[in-house]
């Protein structure tokens, strides 16, 4: 699981930079999943995406904030004109080809994550 | 919408103590339950998971879970804590068409 992996892992930007997260999958999967962690709460699902495609984006602000899985390199979270509200930690994870249905689900391995801050 | 629950956000143990740390779901459908586990400055690693079959749950570091479908838990239990279990462990459920949803985690602090 030590194969995810993000950066930077530390990221500080004024209000109204723009903020770029990386995540490079484990070799051989196919499909990231991004997260946010605010201070005293769970990790909260924003984004699932397959190489080019995005499957699923109803976690993700539908404003500000975009994310991408080129055909060539890292998965990248895009947020513009940040505010201080972004500040989070947000991981990254990836798996094999999902299954479908129940007891098929390929499993999640996470990064280390990026720990945004803006000032 | 479907939702995690953990029921205790610390909690503090001597070392030898037993552990049980609560979550329950809302989702009523067929879902895969899993704990993961975050040690300070790591990511999330992966304790254990339940897909089907035998409702009790083994993972590492001698930790289970069980799945009790009637009450919508799957509690993360452990015999005798150490001091290295220090931790901060989530909960998450994911039904079949839809993404892990997490709890909101629950810190565990164990004194020597």
């Amino acid at each position: 699981n030590a194969g995810v992996m993000q950066n930077p892992r530390h990221l500080v930007r004024r209000r109204g930079q723009e903020a770029r997260l990386r995540c490079s999958p484990m070799k051989g999967h196919s499909h990231v999943y991004w997260y946010r962690q605010l201070p005293e709460e769970g990790l909260k699902f924003m984004v699932y995406l397959q190489k080019e495609n995005i499957i699923d984006e109803s976690g993700m602000p539908k404003e500000r904030f975009s994310a991408e899985f080129p055909k060539e390199g890292p998965s990248i979270l895009r947020i513009q004109q940040v505010v201080r509200g972004d500040s989070a930690a947000y991981f990254c994870a990836s798996s094999r080809q999902p299954g479908q249905g129940a007891g098929t689900l390929s499993e999640q391995y996470f990064g280390p994550g990026t720990r945004l801050t803006v000032t | 919408a479907q939702s995690v629950s953990q029921h205790n956000h610390h909690v503090i143990l001597s070392e030898a103590a037993s552990l049980e740390l609560g979550c329950n779901y809302s989702y009523g459908g067929t879902v895969n339950l899993f704990w993961y586990v975050q040690y300070p400055g790591q990511h999330l690693q992966l304790l254990l998971k339940y897909f089907s079959g035998d409702p009790l749950v083994k993972g590492i570091k001698g930790f289970e879970a069980e799945f009790i479908k009637s009450k919508f838990s799957f509690n993360l239990r452990k015999p005798s804590v150490q001091w290295s279990d220090t931790a901060e462990y989530f909960c998450a459920v994911k039904r079949v068409d839809s993404t892990l949803t997490f709890g909101k985690g629950t810190m565990l602090l164990v004194s020597p």
